[in-house]
């Protein structure tokens, strides 16, 4: 499979733990893009880098949320001190250079926080 | 930020009729308008997309419409099939481009 991969597919873990998730976007795509969905709602932007470059952040994306691309490929979200309104979706994407063209989404890591 | 208001939120059609989804958007510096499909449990995959510079773009049985003036566009299925039933969403770049706005979402149903 030549797409957006994210791993793990699913987590669950206790409130209070850090956990972290990985993207590997698709490999000549230099933007990615980190979403967060829920029940019933569209997903919300959280981040954006443009090759190892984070150019924007969401204000959803509270202290406790960290995004890194350290080599301009895949990237990580860590949430530190998880808490139940962090279970939800977190969809990866990626696209080519300009803001107008297609985002390829991941599968998504599903989390919950019990 | 960009405000993409979307409707209706649940559609039930009967197989071989159309359906329409729409959706505005606030900020007149959007450019790009994709379309995405999400069933269940699976990622969000784009149907059709549509930029500024023209008014509408057909692609077999799905069609989307622009009025920028208005600021919104639609989705259009013509011969809805079981297989089309889905969430589908809207979405609109940002005035930086570096990010998508989603709408709500759409769940259709297409009645066999």
């Amino acid at each position: 499979d030549t797409g957006v991969s994210q791993d793990p597919r699913h987590k669950i873990t206790k409130r209070g733990q850090n956990v972290t998730f990985r993207c590997d976007p698709i490999s000549e795509h230099n933007r990615l893009y980190w979403y967060r969905q829920t029940l019933g709602q569209g997903p919300e932007f959280l981040t954006y880098f443009q090759n190892e470059a984070q150019l924007e952040k969401s204000r959803l994306l509270s202290d406790r949320f960290s995004a890194e691309r350290p080599k301009g490929s895949f990237s990580t979200l860590e949430i530190q001190r998880t808490e139940q309104g962090d279970s939800a979706m977190y969809l990866c994407a990626s696209s080519q250079t300009a803001g107008n063209t297609e985002a390829f989404f991941g599968q998504g890591t599903r989390l919950t926080v019990v | 930020g960009e405000n993409v208001e979307q409707h209706p939120s649940t559609l039930s059609v009967q197989e071989g009729d159309s359906a329409v989804i729409k959706c505005t958007y606030s900020d007149s510096a959007s450019n790009y308008f994709p379309w995405y499909k999400q069933e269940l449990g699976k990622r969000p995959q784009l149907i059709i997309d549509i930029r500024s510079n023209v008014g509408e773009k057909k692609d077999q049985r799905i069609a989307v419409t622009l009025n920028k003036t208005a600021k919104h566009f639609s989705l259009h299925i013509t011969e809805t099939q079981p297989e089309d039933s889905a969430v589908y969403f809207c979405a609109t770049n940002s005035n930086t481009g570096n990010q998508f706005y989603f709408g709500t979402g759409t769940s259709l149903t297409v009645i066999p």
